[in-house]
């Protein structure tokens, strides 16, 4: 089965700076990679996809890349706000298919002020 | 006018009791989902339905039964508790099967078991 690794687990960095979770994975059918964000005491929400026919995909000031050779993908998010400050999880899965997500195991991002 | 909710949010109680945790989604998905999520954090799925009908059943203990009465409605029962059990546990819903759907998550039930 699939098996996604993620780093770093925590990650602290100053308000403005950038930050960069990286995550691997080891099937090479998966196609579809979300990353989902999870603020204290609440569910994880959906922040941004990518699907493997593309290599980079942005939206504002988040962004994600993929690089299927490596088998390996990037949550790049820039000028930072304490809002951000979550736990953040990358996931893989083949898209079209009802075999579920397989999440990494977290990364803890602290903005600090 | 909550799209996933849970309840209770906490639930504390003694090795050996009998527990339910429910769950209602008003975003009119055909797929839920639960999900454990230990003290490391560490997100795991447990079950997933489709329709009502049982797709995934992950290597959980049977003292865990879900339950869908319906497609808005999925209820996880847990039996025989133990301290292992305890945990935060997400209810989820997407629109369907597909894995490339998003999945809407609940707030959580941490359960504490003592």
């Amino acid at each position: 089965g699939e098996n996604v690794e993620q780093h770093p687990s925590t990650l602290s960095v100053q308000e403005g700076d950038s930050a960069v979770i990286k995550c691997t994975y080891s099937d090479s059918a998966s196609n579809y990679f979300p990353w989902y964000k999870q603020e204290l005491g609440k569910g994880p929400q959906l922040i941004i996809d990518i699907r493997s026919n593309v290599g980079e995909k942005k939206d504002q000031r988040i962004a994600v890349t993929l690089n299927k050779t490596a088998k390996h993908f990037s949550l790049h998010i820039t000028e930072t706000q304490p809002e951000d400050s979550a736990v953040y999880f990358c996931a893989a899965a083949i898209s079209g298919s009802a075999r579920q997500l397989t999440f990494g195991s977290g990364t803890q991002l602290t903005v600090l002020p | 006018d909550t799209a996933v909710s849970q309840t209770p949010k906490y639930l504390v109680t003694q090795m050996g009791n009998d527990k339910s945790i429910k769950c209602e989604q008003n975003l009119g998905h055909d797929t839920m989902y639960w999900y454990k999520q230990d003290s490391k954090k560490f997100l795991k799925i447990m079950f997933s339905y489709n329709n009502k009908e049982l797709i995934i059943n992950e290597t959980v203990p049977n003292r865990f039964s879900p339950k869908s009465p319906d497609k808005a409605h999925l209820n996880l029962h847990i039996n025989s508790l133990e301290l292992g059990d305890s945990a935060v546990y997400f209810c989820a819903s997407s629109p369907g099967l597909d894995t490339s759907y998003e999945q809407y998550f609940g707030p959580g039930t941490r359960l504490t078991v003592t």
